[in-house]
């Protein structure tokens, strides 16, 4: 119950695209959905993040959905650029546990 | 301000031997939190520290692993007799607090750590 399931392992979208990443969780108690990004040698950076009350957060051309009835929510970047070519991790936390449940990560590549 | 940092970026050992990784938190986090990445992995979670307390360590792989956290501040995680299965990507990650509404957690680079 303390899973976050991530999909797709991997995606390959063109420049210009949309890219769409998602993650299922089960534990209802969870009111905190951050996503990381991470470029390789580095650590994984917060890129957005969203809590339960809302249905869309969006930043930039990133946008958090969430789907609370379906304990599911999403990654969308839009406009896809070669630089958001990266490894991107879900994760989601409660109030009443300091610990993030990480997703098991979706390697992106844009393609020029 | 300075970020986490991490110490040594790489370390190659002979398995057998000891290894020490250090991180450095940003100033002011209470919280830090050790994780394993091997590689094209997710992340591992190691063990967590509230101040200079380690209330989960349920993370440690075994008891080979071990960490501690002085002054509230640095951080060392110590592996004893070193397994060719402990080589990954050691990250460290700090935090304002454990608690809402400060969760997000800035990571370090990592330390490469290679068992041969």
């Amino acid at each position: 119950q303390q899973q976050v399931k991530q999909s797709p392992q991997s995606l390959i979208v063109q420049k210009g695209g949309i890219s769409i990443i998602n993650c299922a969780y089960e534990n209802t108690a969870f009111d905190y959905f951050p996503w990381y990004q991470q470029f390789p040698g580095k650590g994984p950076a917060l890129l957005i993040a969203i809590r339960p009350d809302v249905s869309e957060k969006k930043e930039g051309r990133f946008t958090i959905s969430f789907n609370k009835s379906a304990k599911q929510f999403s990654l969308h970047i839009m406009d896809s650029q070669p630089g958001d070519s990266a490894t991107y991790f879900c994760a989601a936390s409660s109030v009443s546990n300091y610990q993030l449940i990480w997703g098991a990560g979706t390697k992106l590549i844009i393609k020029p | 301000g300075a970020g986490v940092s991490q110490s040594p970026s790489n370390k190659v050992t002979e398995k057998g031997k000891d290894v020490e990784l250090r991180c450095d938190p940003i100033s002011g986090h209470t919280a830090l939190y050790w994780y394993r990445q091997s590689l094209g992995q997710g992340l591992e979670f190691l063990i967590y520290f509230q101040g200079n307390s380690a209330p989960d360590k349920s993370g440690l792989p075994s008891d080979r692993f071990s960490a501690e956290r002085t002054g509230g501040s640095v951080s060392t995680l110590t592996i004893q007799r070193t397994q060719q299965e402990d080589s990954a990507v050691y990250l460290c990650a700090s935090s304002l607090s454990s608690g809402t509404p400060s969760y997000e957690q800035y990571f370090g680079p990592g330390t490469r750590l290679t068992v041969t």
